[in-house]
């Protein structure tokens, strides 16, 4: 079984501009999760979407969006671009995003913002 | 405030040795605790989990310890590989919980040949 893949695996992009990161979970999974990675704040939690649905979400400003389509596919939006958002960015998919359910990652999406 | 902390930042072990990894954490209501695994360039690899009903989960080389009382749990693999060099991160998440999971700031393991 294929495992999450996301789309690009590397990303550089001035202040002011916007991005869109894709991620494809694993076949079934109906739930995806979006983490952000620095060296100063470790890996920290998004959002998380179910069934075309935000469903959580983390602590991070608007400019932070995401959607999920039907296949279950996500993106993430990240618009005007600041510095502080060079970041690996993580994608995770389970099955239904049961609470005690494990996620499985992608290998990231590492946006470099100059 | 962390709420899940892995207070070293680095360990480092002789091959066939034991490892030990700490974490503590805050929220009582935590009540699922994983360990990813993570090499450079590549996404976190789930190890194992230990709900907050049990005290000890195993497999194979790894296990994992859990104390509620003292908001601790460690990971110990035994016996230790160089393929087991790695960045590991303890995670935490609660039923209900807003955030799916809540991630430690990682421990680097070095096991050396």
């Amino acid at each position: 079984k294929a495992g999450v893949t996301q789309t690009p695996r590397y990303l550089i992009k001035t202040r002011g501009q916007q991005v869109t990161l894709s991620c494809s979970p694993i076949s079934g999974h109906r739930s995806v999760s979006w983490y952000q990675q620095t060296p100063g704040q470790g890996l920290q939690f998004l959002f998380e979407y179910f069934s075309e649905t935000q469903r959580n979400k983390g602590n991070f400003p608007g400019r932070f969006s995401g959607r999920q389509f039907s296949n279950s596919r996500s993106e993430m939006n990240v618009s005007t671009l600041e510095l502080g958002d060079s970041a690996l960015y993580l994608c995770a998919s389970s099955r239904t995003g049961g609470a005690h359910e494990t996620q499985y990652f992608g290998p990231g999406t590492r946006l470099l913002v100059l | 405030d962390q709420q899940v902390k892995q207070n070293s930042p680095s360990l480092s072990v002789q091959e066939g040795r034991i490892s030990i990894l700490n974490c503590d954490y805050t929220n009582s209501m935590f009540d699922y605790f994983l360990w990813y695994k993570k090499y450079p360039a590549e996404g976190p690899t789930f190890l194992i989990s230990i709900s907050s009903i049990k005290d000890k989960n195993e497999d194979g080389r790894f296990t994992v310890f859990l104390n509620k009382s003292a908001k601790h749990l460690s990971l110990h693999i035994v016996p230790s590989q160089p393929g087991d060099s790695a960045v590991y991160f303890c995670a935490a998440s609660e039923q209900g919980g807003s955030e799916k999971l809540v991630f430690g700031k990682g421990m680097k393991l070095t096991v050396n040949p």
